[in-house]
Order: C-alpha cells, then sequence, then structure tokens
C-alpha cells in the first residue's frame, strides 16, 4: 500500500508569489490535514478535509487555504508569500472522520526568498 | 487550554537504557494521544497511541504511560538503540468530528553508542 506522497519535494518563491502543494492521501483514506513545521513554532494545525469540506482551519492568515477533491487528494495554496512562510509544509492521511491513526507524507520544503 | 507541554526538550541517553520523554496538557476533552518518531528530512512516523480509557500500552520496546487524574502521558522507550536517535511528539486530539493533532514542542533524543 503506497503512503502519502506530497508533491513538489522542494519549493523555492520569491516574496509576493503564491505556491501550491499537492497531496496524494493513502488509498481509501478520506481525511487529510495540513502542518506547517518550523524550528520557532513545531507543528502547527493548517486545516483539516474530509469527504472535500473543510472541518477546521488553525490559526493562519486568509492567505492560506486549501481544497480536496472527490479523489481525496487535497492541495493547499499560499498567496503572497511571505519570508516567514518558509516551512516544512506536511500533509497527514487518515482514514476516517475523527482521531483515528494519522501517516504523514515526507512533506514540502519551501523556501521563500 | 490548546496546549499540550513536552518535556525535556533533549535528551541523551547510554545504548540500552532508558529513554522517558513526558507530556501535559490542560483540555480534559482531549482523548487520542500519539507519539510520533522524526528523523531529519522525513515527515514524522506515528509511533504509537493511546486513549484514556487505559493507564498503559506497550508496543515492542515503547510504552506509553498515562495519568488521567495528573492529566499527563509519558513515553518511554526501552533498551534505547543509537537507531533511535531522532526527534519524538507527543500529541493530543479532541473527541468529535475531528483528527486535528495539537503537538508538543518535540525531545530530540540521541542515544550514544
Amino acid at each position: 500500500k503506497a503512503g502519502v506522497t506530497q508533491t513538489p519535494r522542494y519549493l523555492i518563491k520569491t516574496r509576493g508569489q503564491q505556491v501550491t502543494l499537492s497531496c496524494s492521501p493513502i488509498s481509501g483514506h478520506r481525511s487529510v490535514s495540513w502542518y506547517q513545521q518550523t524550528p520557532g513554532q513545531g507543528l502547527q494545525f493548517l486545516f483539516e478535509y474530509f469527504s472535500e469540506t473543510q472541518r477546521n482551519k488553525g490559526n493562519f492568515p486568509g492567505r492560506f487555504s486549501g481544497r480536496q477533491f472527490s479523489n481525496s487528494r487535497s492541495e493547499m495554496n499560499v498567496s503572497t508569500l511571505e519570508l516567514g512562510d518558509s516551512a516544512l509544509y506536511l500533509c497527514a492521511s487518515t482514514e476516517g472522520p475523527a482521531n483515528t491513526e494519522a501517516f504523514f507524507g515526507q512533506g514540502t520544503r519551501l523556501t521563500v526568498v | 487550554q490548546q496546549q499540550v507541554k513536552q518535556s525535556p526538550q533533549s535528551l541523551i541517553v547510554q545504548k540500552g537504557g532508558i529513554s522517558i520523554i513526558n507530556c501535559a496538557y490542560e483540555n480534559t476533552a482531549f482523548d487520542y494521544f500519539p507519539w510520533y518518531q522524526q528523523f531529519p528530512g522525513k515527515g514524522p512516523a506515528l509511533l504509537i497511541a493511546i486513549r484514556p480509557d487505559v493507564s498503559e500500552k506497550k508496543e515492542g520496546r515503547f510504552t506509553i504511560s498515562f495519568n488521567k487524574s495528573a492529566k499527563q502521558f509519558s513515553l518511554h522507550i526501552m533498551d534505547s538503540q543509537p537507531g533511535d536517535s531522532a526527534t519524538y511528539f507527543c500529541a493530543a486530539s479532541k473527541g468529535g468530528a475531528t483528527n486535528k493533532l495539537i503537538f508538543g514542542t518535540g525531545t530530540l533524543l540521541a542515544v550514544q553508542p
């Protein structure tokens, strides 16, 4: 069974640009959550999707958005990039809607210059 | 009330020793407590998880001890090996329709040969 696939693995963007990150969950998993990981703030929850619906959103500005498709694949978008958005963005895949085991992808390393 | 406090920040253990990492929480609505292991350049990997209806769970060399009244839980790694050297995160999740995880700040474990 394939794991969680995140693409691309690495990205370098310029301030003011926008970026789209992709996540393919484990086959059969219907819930996808996104996290931002930085040395200073640790692992912080961005948002969660289940059956194409956003169920939870973390405390991030509106520049951060996401969506989930009917095949459970998810994308997150960051617009008007700032230097502080440089981070490892992680996607977690879970089978069910609540408190089930979450499996993480390897992440997308975003660097904003 | 949303925080999960983790200690120590770093830990050095001799090969064959016991590594102990502690976490504390405030929100009594939390009802799922996983531990994750993360190696550099990788996403977090689920190690072991516990729910409040049991006080201990063991999987191989890894044991979670859970104290509901004290709102604390800990990870014990028995017979620690150099290959266990990684960053460990505790996390907590509330019951209901969510997979949102609140993470501790992480513990960098170094097992010396």
